[in-house]
C-alpha cells in the first residue's frame, strides 16, 4: 500500500535555484512528517520535520510545507547547492500513536544541483 | 560507535542460502528498527524492537524472515531460504525511544543468485 507518494523520481536545478520536491499522502491518520537526505552507500539522514498542526517550517535554506488538506507536503530548498544532490525521502507517521513503526517512506526524488 | 553499524555492508549468497545480517545501534537507543530497501523504492517497515522484545513484526514478509536482539542492543536479522526476491539493501535504524529521531545505518546490501 503506497501511503506515501512521490510521484517525481528526479529532479534537476541549477545552482543558486529553488529546488521544490513534492510528497502525498494518503493516511488522514498520519500526523508527523518528515524529509530524510540519501547519499549514495550512505544511510538516509533526518532532514527536517513538520507536525501536523503547523503548516509551514524552516530551518536554514530548507522549508516544508504542509497542505492538510490536499494531503501534501513540499520541501523547498533555496538557494540550491551542488552540495544538496541527493535522494530525498519524504516520510510520515501517527506520532499520536507514540511509535516509529507506523513510519512510511515514499520512493525517493533523486536531487541534482548542477554547478 | 558514532553511529548505526551494519555487518557486513554487501552480501552475495546463492538462492536457497542462509544469510544473517548483522545491525549495532547507537549506545543507548532503546528502539531498534529493520527496514528493507528494494530498487526504486523507500525504506519499507519489517520489525521493531524496544529493548530485547520485538513490539512489532508486522512487516516480516514471511516465516523465512526473523530477527533477535538477545541483550537489548546488537540485532541480527536472519533470512531461511533466500530467494532471489530478497535481494535488496536492509537497513537498520535506532532511536533513544519510540518517537524519537531515527538514526540508520549505511544498510546490507544482499544480493541472491
Amino acid at each position: 500500500d503506497q501511503q506515501v507518494k512521490q510521484n517525481s523520481p528526479s529532479l534537476s536545478v541549477q545552482e543558486g535555484r529553488i529546488s521544490i520536491l513534492n510528497c502525498d499522502y494518503t493516511n488522514s491518520m498520519f500526523d508527523y512528517f518528515l524529509w530524510y537526505k540519501k547519499y549514495p552507500a550512505e544511510g538516509p539522514t533526518f532532514l527536517i520535520s513538520i507536525s501536523s498542526i503547523k503548516d509551514k517550517n524552516e530551518d536554514g535554506r530548507f522549508t516544508v510545507f504542509l497542505n492538510k488538506s490536499a494531503k501534501h507536503l513540499s520541501l523547498h530548498i533555496v538557494p540550491s547547492q551542488p552540495g544538496d544532490s541527493a535522494v530525498y525521502f519524504c516520510a510520515a507517521s501517527a506520532r499520536e500513536r507514540n511509535n516509529n513503526n507506523d513510519m512510511r517512506f515514499g520512493a525517493g526524488t533523486r536531487l541534482t544541483v548542477k554547478p | 560507535g558514532a553511529g548505526v553499524s551494519q555487518t557486513p555492508s554487501n552480501k552475495v549468497t546463492e538462492k536457497g542460502k542462509y544469510v544473517e545480517l548483522r545491525c549495532d545501534p547507537i549506545s543507548g537507543h532503546t528502539a531498534l528498527y529493520w527496514y528493507r530497501q528494494s530498487l526504486g523504492q523507500g525504506p519499507e517497515f519489517l520489525i521493531y524492537f524496544q529493548g530485547t522484545g520485538a513490539a512489532d513484526d508486522s512487516g516480516l514478509p514471511n516465516d523465512r524472515f526473523f530477527a533477535v536482539r538477545p541483550e537489548g542492543s546488537v540485532s541480527t536479522l536472519k533470512i531461511q531460504r533466500t530467494e532471489r526476491g530478497d535481494s535488496a539493501v536492509y537497513l537498520c535504524a535506532s532511536s533513544w525511544y519510540s518517537t524519537g529521531e531515527l538514526f540508520f545505518g549505511e544498510g546490507s546490501r544482499l544480493t541472491v543468485l
